[in-house]
């Protein structure tokens, strides 16, 4: 069975400092891994995903994660805090291959201080 | 982009009522929606993968009599909750997959919507 861990239900950062928000994963089979980002009283937006091939992979916003299969991780990183990225952060792991059924870690709420 | 919209945004009822929530693909036909809920400071749990024309699957410990689905077209499903009670509280959150080939088509989530019950 899949599952995914994610380390710290808040991370804290000054505008401007990275971030890195960690995500492990347990799976059977190759996984495909994302991570979602969900404002305030809204749904999830995708900000990037693993399938197969390139292990670092870019997002949106700046973001970035690298698959790193013998550490089983996918954390994600930003090189450069800003105010607006203050949400909550989803990590994913797809139960089969492709984007059927997601299982998602408890999330990550990243605060920015200016 | 593809669009999902959820509606209502929060709904307040009364304990024993019950309560539809709507689920839109707005300019995409969706074949598979599924369902999530998200319990305070928790992750989204999926409840039940609903595909066009046929009954729902459920995840194991979900009530199907309590949590209804219904996909009745391609850019329409909802989940009902019958009888609420207060501990149905929650945050219920719909995706759709877009696209014909939709195994690996991504998922598009709506804003999710907000369950009182008192």
């Amino acid at each position: 069975a899949q599952s995914v861990t994610q380390l710290g239900s808040h991370v804290s950062v000054s505008e401007g400092a990275l971030v890195l928000l960690r995500c492990n994963y347990s799976s059977s089979v190759p996984p495909y891994l994302f991570w979602y980002v969900q404002y305030p009283n809204q749904g999830l937006q995708l900000l990037l995903k693993y399938t197969t091939g390139a292990t670092l992979v870019k997002g949106i916003n700046g973001f970035e994660a690298e698959f790193k299969k013998s550490e089983t991780s996918f954390h994600l990183t930003k090189p450069s805090a800003h105010m607006s990225d203050a949400a909550e952060y989803f990590c994913a792991v797809s139960l089969n291959t492709g984007f059927q059924k997601l299982v998602f870690g408890t999330g990550t709420r990243l605060l920015v201080s200016p | 982009g593809a669009v999902v919209s959820q509606h209502p945004s929060r709904v307040i009822c009364k304990s024993g009522t019950s309560v539809k929530i709507e689920c839109r693909s707005l300019d995409f036909q969706a074949t598979t929606m599924f369902w999530y809920r998200q319990f305070p400071k928790q992750s989204l749990m999926l409840m039940a993968t609903s595909n066009e024309g046929s009954k729902a699957t459920y995840e194991q410990g979900v009530e199907k009599d309590k949590f209804l689905i219904n996909h009745a077209s391609l850019t329409l499903s909802t989940l009902t909750v019958t009888s609420a009670h207060p501990e149905d509280s929650s945050f219920y959150i719909c995706s759709a997959k877009s696209g014909t080939n939709s195994y690996n088509s991504p998922l598009h989530f709506g804003n999710g919507t907000r369950l009182t019950v008192t």
